[in-house]
């Protein structure tokens, strides 16, 4: 079984702030995580992925994860946000890359100027 | 060069009618899904297809059936739509069963019954 987590449906943040939006999941396995963004009437697009190696994975648009395996988390950052970052972010999970991705109920993130 | 591509973009039809969502993708991927979002945006797998096979069937009704002519193609066919079945619906590929190297999206079918 797998499942993810995300605690917060909103986030806001001014911008030039630093971001956090958090994630925990839960598998029985080897967990590969990744991290999907969705602008308003699209799909969603990869942002990044941890599967092996460095906890600190860096992805598109300045954004990083931190793998933290005791905490069972993911989460999703980035030193400083921009209005255009403003979105809906789907966090996701897949046992050793062998079952379909199964998300979380995402988060929206607001950036003020 | 559209990656996966879904039509249409938006189906507005009445309760009890058949529609179909087609989808295609230029990847050579070899694993197809689809993924129904609901109104609360929350994210849920209906079907995998690997190599025009069947791999994943999640709680779905009978209604709703999936049709793979080849591995480039994965539409779905609805019937007997019900106000319920009102969602967003995503079509996915990547390069093999479940490995999760990341998937590519179409841009979502949005389907509205009245």
């Amino acid at each position: 079984a797998q499942s993810v987590a995300q605690p917060e449906d909103q986030v806001n943040v001014a911008e030039g702030n630093p971001l956090t939006v958090k994630c925990t999941y839960s598998v029985s396995g080897n967990p590969y995580l990744f991290w999907y963004v969705q602008y308003p009437n699209r799909g969603l697009q990869f942002l990044l992925k941890y599967i092996t190696g460095d906890n600190l994975v860096k992805g598109s648009y300045g954004f990083e994860a931190e793998f933290n395996k005791s905490q069972t988390s993911f989460h999703l950052k980035k030193p400083s946000a921009l209005v255009s970052d403003s979105a809906l972010y789907f966090c996701a999970v897949s046992v050793s890359g062998n079952t379909p991705l199964v998300f979380g109920k995402g988060t929206r993130l607001s950036v003020i100027a | 060069d559209t990656a996966v591509s879904q039509t249409p973009k938006y189906l507005v039809t009445q309760m009890g009618n058949d529609k179909s969502i087609k989808c295609e993708q230029n990847l050579g991927h070899d694993t197809m899904y689809w993924y129904k979002q609901d109104s609360k945006k929350f994210l849920k797998i209906m079907f995998s297809y690997n190599n025009k096979e069947l791999i994943i069937n999640e709680t779905v009704p009978n209604r709703f059936s999936p049709k793979s002519p080849d591995k480039a193609h994965l539409n779905l066919h609805i019937n007997s739509l019900e106000l319920g079945d009102s969602a967003v619906y995503f079509c996915a590929s990547s390069q093999s069963p479940g490995r999760g190297r990341g998937y590519t999206f179409g841009s979502g079918t949005r389907l509205t019954v009245v």
